[in-house]
């Protein structure tokens, strides 16, 4: 089946550059998701692309596909401490019918001041 | 303000109970979603629903059960025969109609804990 792979962990100082990685296995992925879970809430949409894009600006936030190695990227300029969270990586099936969304287990960033 | 309500944030519960968790929306989505969290881990599918008075299952329902009479609200119920109900549940929504991105909006989660 789809499954949806991260890192479970990434430290950066703060004013760095964080980059979280994700690779999936669906190769008919129509869309692909970044959230962002802080400690005890739900998650929070962070952007979201396309599969016929290839990169997705938002802000701070620069979102890469490689669709060949289907590999996904978030990165994260000029990081801050209030970016550390939790950041979950989510996949739309091109060929499942139904709505549901496939997430990875998540990565957890820690900005050190 | 549109959003997602979860109620209530904490809930504790002796074992053999069943304990309802309630979700409601007013983002007029037509699809509700169930996830089980335990700690670090990802999201796991426990019931999804894709328009009203249908549900279907997810990954792990073995232990629940969920209702969906009304478009805004989609309650689980953790039965006594869920053999690990202690976690963090999260709801979410998404209106997956043509030209959207079928993203999920979440709630804020109930931590329940039962002992």
């Amino acid at each position: 089946g789809e499954d949806v792979e991260q890192s479970l962990f990434l430290s950066v100082r703060e004013g760095d550059s964080s980059v979280i990685n994700c690779t999936y296995t669906d190769s008919s992925s129509t869309y692909l998701y970044w959230y962002k879970q802080e400690p005890g809430a739900g998650l929070q949409l962070l952007t979201y692309i396309f599969s016929n894009m290839d990169m997705k600006q938002d802000q701070r936030l620069t979102v890469l596909l490689n669709k060949k190695d289907k590999h996904l990227s978030l990165r994260i300029a000029d990081t801050q401490t209030g970016d550390s969270a939790i950041y979950f990586c989510a996949e739309k099936g091109g060929m499942d019918s139904s709505y549901k969304l496939i997430f990875g287990s998540g990565t957890r960033l820690l900005v050190r001041p | 303000d549109g959003g997602i309500t979860q109620s209530p944030k904490y809930l504790f519960r002796k074992e053999g109970q069943n304990v309802t968790l309630s979700c409601e929306q007013n983002l007029n989505h037509d699809a509700m979603y169930w996830y089980r969290q335990d700690p670090g881990q990802g999201l796991r599918l426990i019931y999804y629903s894709q328009i009203v008075n249908d549900f279907q299952k997810g990954d792990i329902a073995e232990g629940y059960s969920v209702s969906r009479e009304k478009k805004e609200s989609f309650p689980l119920t953790v039965t006594s025969a869920q053999k690990n109900p202690t976690a963090f549940y999260l709801c979410a929504s998404s209106m997956p109609t043509s030209g959207r991105a079928y993203e999920q909006y979440f709630g804020p989660g109930t931590r329940l804990t039962v002992t």
